[in-house]
């Protein structure tokens, strides 16, 4: 059964440092998600992807986030400087074109910021 | 704005027994609503989802969800709960404005199934 790819699974990073997270989706899904998930809280989005346009970062802290699907495929976010209240799990998802509000997420990436 | 909510923050329920975990739901238009479940550490597992259609939905893992249109609610069900069913359930609903197709959670009721 084909399943979203993320990695790394955990990444321990000091406050100011850059990091990236990768995710692949499922071979197919032109759409592609990001959301962070608070500890204790539910996901919410960061950035959506069509093929390769954004269609909605309107929650994305564009100061120090960015994120890219050169390709239409796999995707980088990336986080510079990374502060102590980004610590989270950073969710990515995939969904058919046909149906995109089936989403599929991946395991996930816990950031820890210290 | 679209928005659900989860009441209980917990739900424990003894091996055998039925369980209900609770969503209400606001939205403009029809309603496409979710459930997930996530176990520690890990990403979240698609259970189920109304769309349209009969408003008791069957799910993955023996779950179902009955939607009720008049209390806006749309809450999980199981009839005999297991140890394994233990996790994070979501509720979530479809944005659907514009363009976008995210999805909104609520905050989660964790279930604790006792042996």
């Amino acid at each position: 059964e084909a399943e979203v790819a993320q990695s790394p699974r955990y990444k321990i990073t000091e406050k100011s440092q850059a990091v990236a997270f990768w995710c692949d989706p499922i071979s197919g899904h032109a759409t592609l998600y990001w959301y962070r998930q608070i500890l204790g809280q539910g996901p919410e989005l960061l950035v959506q992807f069509q093929d390769e346009s954004v269609v909605d970062d309107s929650q994305l802290p564009k100061d120090r986030f960015s994120a890219e699907r050169l390709k239409g495929v796999d995707s980088t976010l990336k986080i510079q400087p990374a502060e102590l209240g980004d610590s989270a799990m950073y969710l990515c998802a995939s969904s058919p074109v046909t149906r995109s509000y089936e989403q599929y997420f991946g395991p996930g990436t816990r950031l820890t910021v210290t | 704005a679209q928005s659900v909510a989860q009441p209980e923050d917990q739900v424990n329920v003894a091996e055998g027994n039925p369980l209900t975990v609770k969503c209400t739901y606001s939205v403009s238009g029809n309603p496409y609503l979710f459930w997930y479940v996530q176990y520690p550490n890990r990403g979240l597992q698609f259970l189920l989802k109304y769309i349209t259609g009969d408003n008791l939905v069957k799910g993955s893992y023996g779950f179902e969800a009955e939607f009720n249109k008049s209390q806006t609610s749309f809450h999980l069900k199981k009839p005999s709960a297991l140890v394994s069913d233990s996790a994070l359930y979501f509720c979530a609903v479809r944005d659907g404005t514009y363009n976008t197709d995210k999805l909104i959670f609520g905050t989660g009721t964790r279930l604790q199934v006792f042996p």
